[in-house]
């Protein structure tokens, strides 16, 4: 059975760091390419990144790129998220997500996010 | 980037009833269109992908059809269990785009 479980989410100043984690189980975590979808509050879904599954290609969002980083560590099942300069509307649930193959296909499984606030 | 409009915003039903949703791209996609549902407090499920296949699991009430600009997701008969908001997304190029998401509710 596939679980996701992300951590790393917080309350965090404008300008300031985080780093959020998905620990993946249930599945051989190296076949697959990983996703970082956020929701901000009361909103619809935005796709922030995507990470193939040996970790050579990367794509962000507009919205992130050059500010946030996807990464991979397939010796210990986690997908990583480095989140720099963060502004206020990056707040939102982030939620990591498994795709249906190595890179780009579609998000199957998601886990139960992790709530980030950006605020003084 | 291609932007994703669905439609109606909130679709009010009852138990039941066949729900109709639409997503409308602002270019083609072909067939590279996936369908998502979400409850209240949970995380997005897959439904449909590849605009008509139905994702592991997901009963055969739930059908999807389109191709190029124009999309459906049709529930055949409304479940207690089927009121949520339901997003269509696309993978036409690696930026992918979700829709602004249906809202289905009971009447």
């Amino acid at each position: 059975q596939v679980q996701l479980v992300e951590s790393g989410g917080g309350v965090v100043q404008p300008g300031r760091s985080l780093r959020l984690s998905c620990a993946a189980s249930g599945f051989t975590f190296s076949n697959y390419g990983m996703h970082w979808v956020r929701q901000a509050p009361g909103k619809g879904l935005e796709w922030v990144a995507i990470i193939s599954f040996e970790g050579t290609n990367r794509y962000y969002a507009d919205s992130v790129m050059g500010r946030f980083t996807i990464s991979r560590d397939n010796s210990k099942n986690t997908l990583y998220l480095q989140m720099n300069s963060l502004r206020a509307d990056d707040t939102a649930v982030y939620y990591c997500a498994k795709d249906t193959t190595r890179f780009l296909e579609w998000l199957s499984s998601w886990g139960q996010g992790t709530l980030v606030t950006v605020s003084s | 980037d291609i932007v994703l409009t669905q439609s109606p915003a909130i679709l009010s039903l009852s138990p039941g009833e066949r729900a109709t949703l639409s997503c409308r791209a602002s270019q083609s996609v072909s067939s590279y269109l996936a369908w998502y549902q979400q409850k209240p407090g949970q995380a997005p499920r897959l439904l449909i992908s590849d605009a008509s296949n139905r994702a592991t699991g997901i009963p055969a009430r739930f059908s999807g059809s389109g191709s190029g600009t124009d999309f459906s997701l049709t529930i055949s008969s409304l479940e207690p269990e089927d009121f949520a908001v339901y997003y269509c997304q696309q993978r036409s190029n690696w930026r992918l785009t979700f829709g602004g998401g249906t809202k289905v509710e009971i009447k």
